[in-house]
């Protein structure tokens, strides 16, 4: 079945750019009508939707983020990619991939990646 | 803040059922999905659509719907139910959004 797996730096400098990947395993990221979807979680704190791309590259994002965020996909890799600039600590989160299915308007996210703590330190 | 509101915690004695509850107006035109969060654990899909349940998860896992309101049902509440539960579904602008998340402890 299909995987997702986090990958990406755990340490970043306040004002830089956050980075991260996620692998697809078990699937191509092309096939099928998926949403690849970036979603975090501050320590005991709720899900925050991040932003999400669609297999044509459309992407979609959330308004309290748009002008920090962007999400890419590599094909070829079967991968796909967060950048999040000028980050605060404010942005020190648990980051989770998800694969987001949308049929006749209703949503879910599954699978989801295991999740990667990215700390914003200097 | 968060388009969908749930109840910070709840609790539920061991066997019995526990209904856990999202509130939202995108809850009148879509249904909710619901995701279960242990501590350390990325979430995990329970109920999604009408209600319907992905392989593996148990059937004591229920949702429904009723206007505003979509919930998340377990009867017969086990220890290992005891986690965090989010809601999510659609904001004001169409984009995916999580509800704040339900405490429950299984007592």
């Amino acid at each position: 079945q299909v995987q997702l797996q986090e990958s990406g730096p755990g340490l970043v400098k306040p004002s830089q750019t956050l980075s991260l990947t996620c692998t697809v395993s078990g699937g191509s990221i092309s096939s099928g009508s998926y949403y690849w979807s970036w979603i975090r979680q501050p320590a005991g704190k709720g899900l925050e939707w991040i932003g999400r791309i669609y297999t044509s590259g459309s992407t979609n994002y959330n308004p309290s983020l748009k002008s920090r965020v962007t999400i890419s996909v590599d094909t070829s890799k079967n991968q796909f990619s967060l950048k999040l600039s000028s980050v605060t600590a404010a942005d020190t989160a648990v980051y989770y991939c998800a694969r987001e299915t949308m049929v006749r308007g209703e949503n879910w996210f599954d699978p989801w990646g295991q999740g990667t703590l990215v700390t914003v330190s200097s | 803040s968060s388009e969908l509101t749930q109840d910070p915690a709840v609790s539920v004695a061991l066997g019995q059922t526990v209904r856990i509850t999202c509130q939202g107006d995108s809850l009148r035109s879509y249904y909710a999905s619901w995701y279960q969060q242990k501590p350390g654990q990325a979430p995990v899909l329970v109920i999604y659509g009408k209600n319907n349940r992905p392989s593996g998860i148990p059937d004591r896992f229920s949702g429904s719907s009723s206007g505003n309101t979509a919930s998340l049902t377990i009867t017969g509440a086990q220890a290992e139910d005891e986690a965090d539960y989010y809601c999510n579904s659609r904001d004001s602008s169409g984009n995916p959004s999580f509800g704040g998340g339900t405490k429950l402890t299984v007592l």
